[in-house]
């Protein structure tokens, strides 16, 4: 059984737009959670991080966290085309923070 | 712009050969993951290791795949025998405890 699920996607939306990207967890546990944006060919970057419910903001990324839902979601606000790429959750559990990661949702902005 | 250090890059070798794949972590970082990475399943953890103890590493098939860190600056995987199943790209990343993990470029592996 994943413990982290990405099932939407893959997503287009229209330069400017906002993008909303979701993720469910499965461990109640859960402690720590990421947001990692990958381009084609290119290893994971670190975008956001969450730690407690409600929302993070950082320049035009948003993200959202509800334990009681085990749900994280990230919107991207005013979409660019430099926004294409996958965007993979991570989600840290146990003592040691151990990160699993969903399969990840491929964006592509349109211009 | 990865600072973890992966290498080498690329890797073609054939079946039953020993692969041997390193990784430099960020200085001062105390946890190394070694993640695989395929289209069918995504990001898999692979192993992990905090301050050079090996953590966790029921991701990794034991009978073929070996994970290693012999010294704070040095963490490697082997392979050995290779199969064509394990053609993906393997990334190490490292983080302190766990946080805000920085990954390395990758390894691809190819296995003919």
């Amino acid at each position: 059984q994943k413990e982290v699920e990405q099932n939407s996607g893959p997503l287009s939306v229209p330069e400017g737009a906002i993008a909303s990207l979701n993720c469910t967890y499965s461990d109640r546990g859960s402690q720590s959670f990421f947001w990692y944006r990958q381009y084609s060919g290119k290893s994971p970057e670190l975008i956001m991080s969450i730690y407690s419910n409600g929302d993070k903001e950082d320049g035009r990324f948003t993200a959202q966290l509800n334990k009681a839902s085990q749900y994280v979601s990230l919107l991207i606000r005013d979409s660019q085309p430099s926004d294409s790429a996958t965007y993979l959750c991570a989600v840290g559990t146990g003592a040691n923070s151990k990160l699993t990661f969903g399969k990840g949702i491929t964006l592509s902005v349109r211009p | 712009d990865a600072r973890v250090t992966q290498t080498p890059r690329h890797k073609v070798t054939e079946m039953g050969q020993e692969v041997t794949m390193r990784c430099q972590p960020i200085l001062g970082h105390n946890t190394v993951f070694w993640y695989r990475q395929t289209m069918m399943q995504g990001l898999e953890l692979l192993a992990y290791f905090r301050n050079r103890a090996p953590l966790d590493d029921s991701g990794m098939p034991k009978d073929r795949f070996s994970a290693e860190m012999p010294d704070a600056t040095l963490a490697t995987l082997k392979i050995q025998p290779s199969e064509p199943r394990d053609s993906a790209v393997y990334f190490c990343a490292s983080g302190r405890d766990s946080l805000f993990t920085d990954f390395g470029a990758g390894t691809r592996l190819s296995v003919l």
